[in-house]
């Protein structure tokens, strides 16, 4: 069965800190793995990454893929009370599975 | 721009009542899809639709019908409503049935007592 683990599955940080989320995976059929952040309502697209050690990147927030190693991490530097949020991975396999989500809270 | 639009926003309905859960969209998808969203446990499937006229079951389909309208519309009914059906809905739309990147609507906050 298809499955994707994130971890923590809560976070707390002040202003200015640097956080990683975490998200494994096994599916089969692998095509993509995607972040998405969801906020009071619908969840945002963030990143799709297709092939491994591609680093995608826009603005404070990065995200690397590891097929060999089956995960993919997600990184936020100098965080901001608006980076609080539920961070969501999926993977898309024969079918796109998501995982349970990360809350992150930054404090001020 | 309104991108996926859910109807209602909140719903409160007693054990053994139907309703319908309402959305549509206005980017020209042809594929779209219902997921419950539960503490701990992501976003589950219930239902999709790959093109107009189709419809197939995902993961938690149990208790639920839905009907693909046309192109831009996709309802969700529960006929008799239970507490375990109590969730977050959100309605979702992509370009293609393979194509990763889904387009969520705010999504309906559905409680059964």
């Amino acid at each position: 069965e298809d499955k994707v683990v994130q971890s923590p599955l809560s976070l707390v940080v002040h202003e200015g800190d640097t956080v990683t989320l975490n998200c494994s995976y096994e599916v089969t059929n692998f095509r993509s793995l995607l972040w998405y952040k969801q906020e009071k309502k619908a969840p945002t697209f963030l990143f799709m990454l297709t092939s491994s050690g591609i680093e995608k990147k826009s603005g404070r927030l990065s995200s690397i893929l590891d097929k060999k190693e089956l995960f993919s991490i997600l990184n936020i530097t100098a965080t901001q009370t608006g980076d609080s949020a539920i961070y969501l991975c999926a993977v898309f396999g024969n079918k796109l599975v998501f995982g349970a989500g990360t809350i992150l809270r930054v404090k001020s | 721009n309104a991108g996926v639009t859910q109807t209602p926003k909140f719903q409160v309905l007693k054990t053994g009542q139907s309703m319908t859960l309402q959305c549509a969209q206005d980017m020209n998808h042809n594929s779209m899809y219902w997921y419950r969203q539960d503490p701990g446990m992501g976003l589950r499937l219930i239902y999709y639709s790959a093109s107009e006229g189709t419809t197939d079951k995902g993961e938690v389909p149990n208790g639920y019908n839905v009907s693909r309208l046309n192109k831009r519309e996709f309802s969700l009914r529960l006929e008799s409503a239970a507490p375990s059906q109590t969730s977050v809905y959100f309605c979702a739309s992509s370009e293609a049935l393979f194509q990763t990147e889904r387009t969520f609507g705010s999504g309906t906050r559905l409680t059964v007592v």
